[in-house]
């Protein structure tokens, strides 16, 4: 079936650190892939997205390749930032319609 | 433009009772969808509304239903609770114009707590 295998956390970084969270799916279809942030106390929010391979999505400094190859959609930021401190979930969406399939989360603390 | 507002926002219930969820998709949007989060189960899909109708159905058994308005308000009911419906129960609604994997908008969800 569909699912996404997303890497376990917490995560913890230091300010201005390079940042990457691992993200591989299995799809019967073909999927269009998504990061959503959890920021504390607040609800899920859409970070970022691409619909087919090789698209490059982006958003707030973070940045994720589609890669239909290696069925991955790994998260990357430069520079973290302490306001980055967050939960982060990797998505899929292959039917006809909005029937997601959400990673288990990945949460990110960054300390100055 | 108001989000995705939930109500009620939290609710205490105990084994065997059933309970009603209710979701405001933000206007215009045509597409409601529910998930339940947990911490050991993570998000996990319900299912989806598109005109009223249930358009997909996650892996949940049949004491979780729901429907959806004209007006695409949707409503979630779980009968018979059992302690593990305990979950924040999330709903996200999208615009719906390509038919696969539209951006969604998700609400600050309600908390049931099954004692």
């Amino acid at each position: 079936g569909d699912s996404v295998t997303q890497m376990e956390g917490p995560v913890t970084l230091s300010e201005e650190a390079f940042l990457t969270i691992n993200c591989t799916y299995t799809a019967t279809g073909y999927p269009s892939l998504f990061w959503y942030v959890q920021y504390p106390g607040e609800g899920l929010q859409l970070l970022l997205k691409a619909t087919k391979a090789d698209d490059k999505g982006s958003n707030k400094g973070f940045e994720a390749t589609y890669r239909k190859e290696t069925t991955s959609f790994h998260l990357e930021k430069g520079s973290v930032q302490v306001s980055d401190s967050a939960v982060y979930f990797c998505a899929l969406a292959v039917n006809t319609g909005n029937q997601f399939y959400f990673g288990t989360g990945t949460s990110l603390t960054v300390i100055p | 433009k108001a989000g995705v507002t939930q109500t009620p926002r939290y609710l205490i219930k105990t084994r065997g009772q059933q309970v009603t969820l209710s979701c405001s998709p933000i206007s215009g949007h045509r597409s409601v969808s529910w998930y339940q989060q947990t911490p050991g189960q993570g998000l996990q899909f319900l299912f989806e509304y598109f005109s009223e109708t249930q358009r997909n159905k996650g892996n949940f058994p049949g004491r979780f239903s729901g429907r959806q308005f004209s007006n695409s308000r949707s409503e979630m009911n779980v009968s018979t609770l059992e302690l593990g419906d305990s979950a924040l129960y999330l709903c996200a609604s999208s615009l719906e114009t390509s038919g696969r994997g539209e951006t969604q908008y998700f609400g600050p969800g309600t908390r049931l707590l099954v004692l």
